[in-house]
């Protein structure tokens, strides 16, 4: 399996049911962010982004909301599947020109059958 | 479209050899990454380049070099491999500066005995 997800958080949801996978960004300057997913054995994979003048954006059973004031990111996936199952981990992302990408650590979803 | 492909997948190492590990792309874009991933810990950015013949370091540059001398190819060399450098290291590639998701390859699981 990845190594890389030995210390991580886990969040366990029962297939069907709604996913919400938390994180903290921390620069109040960061203006864009994303999620990613990554697979064991796999690179980290593009799932949604949202820039700083949105609260909320959808994607195809994703949302990802974003909230300013407490710096906090979410990614809910609606009616969690097996193939959910991963790691998922936000990024952030400095004001353009700087090419600074901040990386959280991850959650790992597993999906209960 | 193979996107970001790295290679070697595995890789293991006595302490002070030398490797060059490869990253390649095909979607034309300007801005590629190293990173490494290590347990507990987020992605950390070792060396960037913003387009051929320009590079600059990232976060954990130390023991790392690299080169652009195409839009292409991003190869990162290991000078005197040491066990600290045991890691996954993944390479990236973006469209723009900031503000665009990144797409990474599958990785390199490197070893330093």
């Amino acid at each position: 399996g990845e190594s890389v997800g030995l210390h991580l958080p886990t969040l366990s949801v029962q297939e069907g049911d709604n996913s919400i996978i938390n994180c903290a960004y921390s620069n109040s300057a960061s203006d864009y962010f994303i999620w990613y997913k990554q697979e064991s054995g796999k690179g980290p994979q593009f799932i949604i982004d949202i820039r700083s003048n949105m609260d909320k954006r959808q994607g195809q059973r994703v949302t990802v909301l974003l909230n300013k004031t407490v710096k906090h990111l979410s990614l809910q996936i609606a009616a969690t599947q097996p193939g959910d199952s991963a790691v998922y981990f936000c990024a952030e992302s400095m004001p353009s020109g700087t090419y600074k990408y901040i990386f959280g650590t991850g959650t790992r979803l597993k999906v209960l059958a | 479209n193979a996107g970001v492909t790295q290679t070697p997948k595995f890789q293991v190492l006595k302490t002070g050899q030398s490797m060059t590990l490869q990253c390649a792309q095909d979607m034309n874009h300007e801005y590629m990454s190293w990173y490494r991933q290590d347990p507990g810990m987020g992605l950390r950015l070792i060396h960037y380049s913003v387009g051929a013949g320009i590079t600059d370091q990232g976060e954990v540059p130390n023991g790392y070099n690299v080169s652009r001398s195409t839009t292409e190819d991003f190869p990162l060399r290991l000078l005197s491999a040491a066990p600290s450098q045991t890691s996954v290291y993944f390479c990236a590639s973006s469209l723009g500066q900031g503000g665009q998701p990144q797409h990474f390859g599958d990785g390199t699981r490197l070893s330093i005995l």
